[in-house]
């Protein structure tokens, strides 16, 4: 079935160290997005991706690290360098820019920071 | 930058209760989402309504976007409708063609069906 994976589901991390945070679509959608969520919030974006080998930062990309590689694939580093990365974190895609902007989400990855 | 408000904030209802809830946005958007967060997390598409009114089951959707807002109606609510409903629309919309799938979230109303 298509869709957008993300792992892992939940993370424990220590202070101080790295995450990379996986997600994988096989929708053949252009464009995926990382958002953050905290409790009783709505979502924050943090990073897009337009096309591979590009993307933008979005609201909140302090301490936070993407890449596109390939299509299907958009992995974000929370950095050391985050002051508050315990947060619920959802990884979206949709088909591109001006065609249609409906974004589909995967399950998302609880990060606890220790 | 655009705004979205959603509300009410809460809703408590009972099994079968019938429901509107509204989202408000302070700039024409010319696309509009509603999501439901289930008790796990997880984001579920329920309507892509820039304009007009869309029917799905018991759930369905109208935006009037010269008026700035949006309604989602939920009929003979159920348990399984608990939850929190985010609307969202997108963020730059026009501006050097940005991407339509930055969407800025209302914070969302939280809705529990009691059986």
């Amino acid at each position: 079935d298509g869709g957008i994976t993300q792992s892992p589901k939940y993370l424990f991390r220590k202070e101080g160290q790295n995450v990379t945070l996986s997600c994988e679509q096989n929708l053949n959608h252009d464009a995926m997005y990382w958002y953050r969520q905290d409790p009783g919030q709505g979502l924050r974006l943090i990073y897009y991706s337009q096309i591979v080998n590009d993307f933008q930062k979005g609201d909140i990309a302090e301490g936070y690290s993407v890449s596109r590689e390939k299509k299907e694939s958009f992995p974000l580093t929370v950095t050391s360098a985050q002051k508050n990365p315990t947060a619920f974190y959802l990884c979206a895609s949709s088909i591109g820019l001006a065609r249609t902007g409906e974004l589909f989400f995967g399950e998302g990855s609880r990060l606890t920071v220790l | 930058g655009i705004q979205v408000e959603q509300s009410p904030p809460d809703l408590i209802l009972q099994e079968g209760a019938n429901s509107t809830l509204r989202c408000n946005f302070s700039d024409s958007v010319n696309n509009l989402q509603w999501f439901h967060q289930n008790p796990w997390g997880q984001l579920i598409n329920l309507f892509y309504i820039p304009s007009g009114t869309k029917q799905n089951g018991r759930l369905s959707a109208t935006t009037v976007a010269t008026e700035r807002y949006s309604l989602l109606y939920i009929s003979s609510s159920q348990t399984t409708d608990s939850g929190v409903y985010f609307c969202a629309v997108p963020i730059n919309w026009g501006l050097n063609g940005g991407s339509q799938g930055n969407l800025i979230f209302g914070k969302g109303t939280k809705l529990s069906v009691k059986p």
